[in-house]
């Protein structure tokens, strides 16, 4: 089984568009992330939930707006998709209130805009 | 804030050669975590280690949070190892603070 996924995988769209990338983790945690990681490999971190509420926003532009239906799921969504969005972005998570900040990164969301 | 700093930048190593990656931090963490991200892009939670040594077959590594530094060992590399090694440490806080990796490019 799957601890955390994403899809799409791979996102290719044009400049202007809007457009979403979907998280779910089944490992009963109660926070989650997103990440983006630049094309010199530096990871840096965006938004954290911890049950469905936002605990981090790291300086993020507003078209980027992260939604947590439900603790197992956090959703980023993208406005207005810019050139220098193009990035992988990870999702992740953890259960810090057991003790164990121990983070599980999804597969990746390879997001290319043209 | 925290600062990491990882060793060395790239490494070239001939399969079936052992190496020593070294992670210094410059603050108090609570916890580290080690990190292989492969050439298909994936990061695979190698260790969770807050002190001490584990081992997970050909992979150990080391905390020492008091000398704050942390050492990945890889021996008889295979070109599957091939790839970044992150090492991140979490501050006070609970949040990943993350260095540059290692880049390990294991030959044939």
């Amino acid at each position: 089984d799957t601890a955390v996924s994403q899809t799409p995988k791979y996102l290719v769209t044009q400049m202007g568009n809007d457009k979403s990338i979907k998280c779910e983790q089944n490992l009963g945690h109660d926070t989650m992330y997103w990440y983006k990681q630049d094309s010199k490999k530096f990871l840096k971190i965006m938004f954290s939930y911890n049950n469905k509420e936002l605990i981090i926003n790291e300086t993020v532009p507003n078209r980027f707006s992260p939604k947590s239906p439900d603790k197992a799921h956090l959703n980023l969504h993208i406005n207005s998709l810019e050139l220098g969005d193009s990035a992988v972005y990870f999702c992740a998570s953890s259960q810090p209130e057991q003790g164990s900040h121990e983070q599980y990164f999804g597969p990746g969301t390879r997001l290319t805009v043209t | 804030g925290i600062q990491v700093e990882q060793s060395p930048p790239d490494l070239i190593l001939q399969e079936g050669a052992n190496s020593t990656l070294r992670c210094n931090f410059s603050d108090s963490v609570n916890n580290l975590q080690w990190f292989h991200q492969n050439p298909w892009g994936q990061l695979i939670n190698l260790f969770y280690i807050p002190s001490g040594t584990k081992q997970n077959g050909r992979l150990s590594a080391t905390t020492v949070a008091t000398e704050r530094y942390s050492l990945l060992y890889i021996s008889s590399s295979q070109t599957t190892d091939s790839g970044v090694y992150f090492c991140f440490p979490y501050n006070q806080g609970g949040k990943l603070i993350f260095g540059q990796g290692t880049e390990l490019s294991v030959k044939p």
